[in-house]
């Protein structure tokens, strides 16, 4: 089956510092990608979509600014979390569509301090 | 816009009880439907999921749902859980390759 991976899966950082966050597809290419964040308690909300190629398509209320997504390639996206304050600690899952499915990669927990 | 809404957000149930996670969407097209499982502090794990075909689809672990367009419902039914199946259940909905859009989520507690 289809397998997307994130790195890294946890990660500890101070406020004021970027942290970057990768998703790849393992073994299929993936033109869209996902990211979603999930506070403790609550479901997935959609951050963005990123697009191989092109400028990512952030939700209302994102700061496209503070949450930089690059799709260089077919099998690799990035989230990029600028000046990283303790309100940005979360959980970051990636997803990569095949047709109406969405494989989703393991997630990486964000603590800032 | 399609949206999901759980209707339950905590089900507490005994071990080898059968349960029902309810799961309710709105959309003005037609959607493809899905299930996920979550862990603690980890991602998430497909269950079953629908895309066209036999309205009752069956899936992992035991469990199966049953799309009823008429409803615009697809819950989740396990005739005996266990106590393994303690977790956060999601109900998502989608159409064609756009974004997935989840519930709020459901939690099973299955006691012994």
């Amino acid at each position: 089956g289809a397998v997307v991976s994130q790195h890294p899966s946890w990660v500890i950082c101070k406020s004021g510092t970027s942290v970057k966050i990768e998703c790849r597809s393992l073994d299929f290419q993936a033109t869209t990608m996902f990211w979603y964040r999930q506070f403790p308690k609550q479901s997935l909300m959609l951050m963005a979509t990123s697009n191989e190629g092109s400028k990512a398509t952030y939700e209302q209320g994102v700061e496209k600014d503070k949450f930089l997504i690059n799709h260089a390639s077919l099998t690799l996206s990035t989230l990029t979390v600028t000046s990283a304050h303790p309100e940005d600690s979360s959980f970051y899952i990636c997803s990569a569509g095949g047709g109406p499915e969405q494989y989703f990669g393991p997630g990486t927990r964000l603590t800032v301090t | 816009a399609q949206s999901v809404t759980q209707l339950d957000s905590q089900v507490p149930v005994f071990e080898e009880a059968p349960v029902e996670l309810r799961c309710n969407y709105s959309s003005s097209v037609s959607v493809y439907l899905f299930w996920y499982v979550q862990y603690p502090n980890q991602g998430l794990q497909l269950l079953l999921k629908y895309l066209s075909g036999s309205t009752l689809v069956k899936g992992i672990n035991g469990f199966e749902a049953e799309f009823n367009k008429s409803q615009t419902s697809f819950h989740l039914r396990k005739p005996s859980v266990h106590i393994s199946d303690t977790a956060e259940y999601f109900c998502a909905v989608t159409h064609n390759n756009n974004d997935m859009r989840f519930g709020a989520g459901t939690r099973l507690t299955v006691k012994p």
